[in-house]
């Protein structure tokens, strides 16, 4: 089964900082990994597919990068309500697995 | 428009199986690449990955719960059960599906139901 190892499992930055998440995938993926956003109480949401394909609404300020085994999750200038914890997950080999999430807060 | 919601029942005694339906719309479970998945989430853990199964019926499931899961088409064309048997305490957890497309994994979700397994 493929690990995804996601850090740092916290984070605590200001608004207007620059963010980065990384995901590494324990053998090559290609680029079949996709980062959710998910808020307390709520389902997670895809906001970046394919590790660089923004989805349909989602701010310009997030983005993604990597391939093969080593992946990058961007958040350029944080807002309020970006304030949620991040998940990996690679999609490329059965079975599909996640990585164990980042939780962002506000400095 | 593509939706997802599950429902069952949220309190499972321990050796029980625990079942959930997603009742979904805006596609067709046998259009080709499409899967559902599912994916649990114990209070204040991280996303598990459960299993899918797939428009041709092809079925795929976790190893650590393969023994107890099944995932099978729903009575109606609309919908998709996921059973796990004998459950334990640690089976606790929100119960989401979600809709997979090949190229995209999965990018529809449904709310989730919290599930308790307790006596």
């Amino acid at each position: 089964d493929i690990q995804m190892t996601q850090s740092p499992s916290s984070l605590s930055a200001s608004v207007g900082d620059r963010i980065t998440i990384t995901c590494q995938a324990s053998q090559e993926i290609r680029d079949f990994i996709n980062w959710y956003q998910q808020k307390p109480g709520k389902a997670p949401q895809l906001l970046i597919n394919g590790a660089s394909k923004l989805e349909t609404g989602v701010p310009s300020r997030f983005s993604g990068s990597g391939f093969g085994t080593s992946f990058t999750f961007t958040i350029n200038s944080l807002q309020p309500e970006d304030i949620a914890t991040y998940f990996c997950q690679q999609y490329d080999i059965l079975p599909y697995s996640f990585g164990q999430g980042t939780k962002l807060e506000l400095k | 428009q593509i939706t997802l919601k599950e429902s069952g029942p949220t309190l499972v005694r321990p050796t029980q199986t625990l079942t959930v339906t997603c009742t979904f719309s805006g596609f067709s479970r046998t259009r080709s690449g499409v899967g559902v998945g599912w994916i649990r989430q114990p209070p204040g853990k991280a996303l598990e990955w459960l299993g899918l199964i797939y428009w041709d019926d092809d079925t795929h499931y976790s190893p650590s719960l393969e023994s107890r899961l099944t995932i099978t088409k729903g009575t109606s064309e609309n919908q998709v059960v996921l059973s796990l048997t004998n459950v334990d305490p640690v089976d606790t957890g929100t119960y989401y599906c979600a809709h997979q497309l090949g190229m995209k994994g999965l990018d529809f979700w449904g709310q989730g139901i919290l599930v308790s397994v307790s006596s």
